[in-house]
């Protein structure tokens, strides 16, 4: 089974603050995606990885950074938190290529508020 | 832009079957899944149509029209079980890799 674990299921910060969110998988994939989820507005991307040091932003990715410095890791950063940043934080990998690309596996998510 | 339309809450009976539409505007479109999603869990893939038709999984199946833009969820002999969301996601082929863009959820709510 493919498994991708995240750091922490709740985080309290305080505004301000540089705040990590880690998130690992096991299965060897290529890519890996940190998305953000609020009710009614679905998942959104912030930032996606498809190797080792390669990212790529996606759709909403102002505020945060990533790092990927080995291929089963991906670290969601947010250089200054602020509280329109309180979400539901999703990681989740994929396989690269059109064959697989379109299956991501999640992991359980990282509530976070910031006060 | 990118833009997907579902709607955001059905209610249905158990045993009772249920269609979710999508329709999705989107550059480099390659195919669409469905994710499921129970309250406090995380998505898990449903299934997925990069050609037009049917594609049937169980009590579940997809429907892709390219064409018309597109596709549906059909959910079958509904269970309490099948209460969750519902989120279709559009497969875009970008120049550094795939990307899905998700759309803002459909809530089933099945009741006895």
């Amino acid at each position: 089974d493919v498994k991708v674990t995240q750091s922490s299921r709740y985080l309290v910060k305080r505004t301000g603050e540089k705040v990590f969110l880690e998130c690992v998988q096991d299965m060897d994939h290529e890519n890996m995606f940190w998305y953000r989820q609020d009710p009614g507005l679905g998942l959104r991307l912030i930032y996606f990885s498809y190797d080792v040091k390669m990212k790529e932003k996606g759709d909403i990715p102002e505020g945060y950074s990533v790092s990927r410095e080995k291929k089963e890791r991906f670290s969601l950063i947010l250089e200054s938190a602020s509280t329109n940043q309180t979400s539901m934080y999703l990681c989740a990998s994929s396989l690269v290529g059109l064959a697989g690309s379109h299956e991501q596996f999640f992991g359980p998510g990282t509530r976070l508020t910031v006060l | 832009g990118q833009s997907l339309e579902q709607p955001s809450e059905v209610t249905a009976v158990e045993g009772a079957i249920v269609q979710i539409n999508c329709t999705y505007q989107t550059s480099g479109f390659y195919g669409l899944s469905w994710y499921q999603q129970h309250d406090g869990g995380a998505p898990t893939f449903l299934s997925y149509n990069a050609l037009d038709g049917l594609e049937e999984t169980g009590r579940f199946s997809s429907f892709l029209s390219r064409s018309d833009s597109y596709g549906y969820l059909l959910l079958q002999e509904l269970q309490m079980k099948d209460s969750a969301s519902y989120f279709c996601a559009v497969s875009r082929i970008g120049a550094a890799g795939n990307k899905l863009t998700f759309g803002g959820g459909t809530r089933v709510l099945v009741k006895p």
